[in-house]
């Protein structure tokens, strides 16, 4: 199906354990991002890509690891999970067009439980 | 220090009436600016964007008003339907520093039948 999808909805990790959170968009958009949202926190942006090969830090970076070898994927990895990140995790994509208006196309979210 | 608020956490409306929901902004470089609807267990999903070169943008029942010198946007829903009732965000970008958003907290609107 077309559009921006994540996987797994739903996962329960523990502490220490590496976790990947996949997201795959069928648009070919450039820009690709993940952010979490937490309860007072609103959304925060986690990491950002402009193009395959080519990311970098948000407002909250720390204890994230992404990586972009294909246009169409954007994996953000846990390594050492901490229950800090418990939070709802969303990946999305933009088309960029300059000086005209843009938007970003959000995926359904991962809920991810740090025990 | 927030760069984005939204200071009302929730606001009910009365359907068929407007809603009026408001975001204040403290980073004078931001200059491109959004507003996403939020359904429970779904992603955001774009409502409405406004440029600082504009200072009003209309899309159907929606119409976003930027004030650059107060550094405050609003977004109006005339008439509000039930179907309205969720959380909205306001985002801000600052295009000349990257490419992010920086989000409000949100504000949850409720519009009673």
């Amino acid at each position: 199906d077309a559009g921006i999808t994540q996987s797994p909805r739903y996962k329960i990790t523990e502490t220490g354990r590496q976790v990947t959170l996949m997201c795959h968009q069928t648009w070919s958009h450039s820009y690709m991002f993940w952010y979490r949202q937490d309860l007072g926190h609103g959304l925060r942006l986690i990491y950002y890509s402009a193009a395959a090969d080519i990311t970098d830090k948000g407002e909250v970076p720390d204890g994230y690891v992404v990586s972009r070898s294909k246009t169409e994927n954007f994996p953000l990895t846990l390594e050492s999970a901490t229950r800090s990140q418990t939070s709802v995790y969303f990946c999305a994509s933009s088309v960029y067009w300059g000086q005209s208006s843009y938007e970003q196309y959000f995926g359904p979210g991962t809920r991810l439980t740090v025990t | 220090d927030q760069q984005v608020k939204q200071n009302s956490p929730s606001l009910s409306v009365q359907e068929g009436r407007i809603s009026i929901l408001n975001c204040d902004y403290t980073n004078s470089m931001f200059d491109y600016f959004l507003w996403y609807k939020k359904y429970p267990a779904e992603g955001p999903t774009f409502l409405i964007s406004i440029s600082s070169i504009k200072d009003k943008n209309e899309d159907g029942r929606f119409t976003v008003f930027l004030n650059k010198s107060a550094k405050h946007l609003s977004l109006h829903i005339v008439p509000s339907q039930p179907g309205d009732s969720a959380v909205y965000f306001c985002a801000a970008s600052a295009r000349g520093q990257g490419f992010s958003f920086i989000f409000g907290k949100g504000t949850r609107l409720l519009v009673k039948p």
